[in-house]
């Protein structure tokens, strides 16, 4: 099983530029979820989606958006690239939101310049 | 809001050493989860405590959920450079239920 497969893994983009990361899960979750890390700090939660068909704001949604395109696959869109958005980030899925272990994805480095 | 706080931040140890990383929660927690984050990866679940006071071993590694619910530890025993990484907890908060990640515990271990 591949679990939970994120892409690309790196990307560079300049200020203002728009991009998508994929997420996709074979594990049959309801849940999904889209996490930023930066460098010395923690896992924030930017956006999940408890179910197919819902999505909700986490800690810092400010600057993206998200699609739960079906139940495999969950994205994240940066619609106009800011420095402040260059961090790592993960997606993760999980069988319930809050009462089940998250299985994460490898991350996306993203550098905005 | 739910803060899920963890003590210490980083720690050095010499390998054989014992590590102890402390997580508490402004509120209580239906169940508390841990993960470890080695340099460069992603964090990678360990284990799920659900009830009051439960203990639980893998081996070197004793996981302790507290009997208010409201607080956790990882006890590492003998420590091995392999043990090098990042440790978050992490419990359920708020109205919607969402995991929310404690602030990590960076384990740096020299042989």
């Amino acid at each position: 099983n591949a679990g939970v497969t994120q892409t690309p893994k790196f990307q560079v983009l300049k200020t203002g530029q728009s991009m998508t990361l994929q997420c996709a899960q074979d594990m049959n979750h309801n849940s999904m979820y889209w996490y930023r890390q930066d460098p010395g700090m923690g896992l924030r939660l930017i956006y999940y989606s408890a179910s197919e068909g819902t999505t909700d704001k986490g800690e810092v949604p400010n600057g993206y958006n998200v699609s739960r395109l079906n139940k495999r696959e969950f994205s994240l869109r940066l619609e106009s690239a800011a420095p402040s958005q260059t961090s790592v980030y993960f997606c993760a899925s999980s069988r319930q939101v809050g009462e089940s272990p998250l299985h994460f994805g490898n991350g996306t480095r993203l550098t905005v310049t | 809001g739910q803060q899920v706080m963890q003590i210490p931040q980083y720690q050095h140890v010499q390998e054989g050493e014992d590590f102890t990383t402390y997580c508490n929660s402004s509120t209580t927690l239906s169940n508390i989860q841990w993960y470890k984050q080695r340099p460069g990866g992603h964090p990678v679940f360990l284990i799920q405590l659900v009830k009051s006071g439960e203990v639980k071993k893998q081996k070197r590694l004793t996981f302790q959920f507290g009997e208010a619910k409201k607080n956790s530890s990882l006890h590492i025993t003998a420590t091995q450079t392999t043990d090098v990484g990042t440790y978050f907890c992490a419990g359920p908060g708020g109205a919607t239920n969402k995991l929310i990640f404690g602030t990590g515990t960076l384990l740096a271990v020299q042989p």
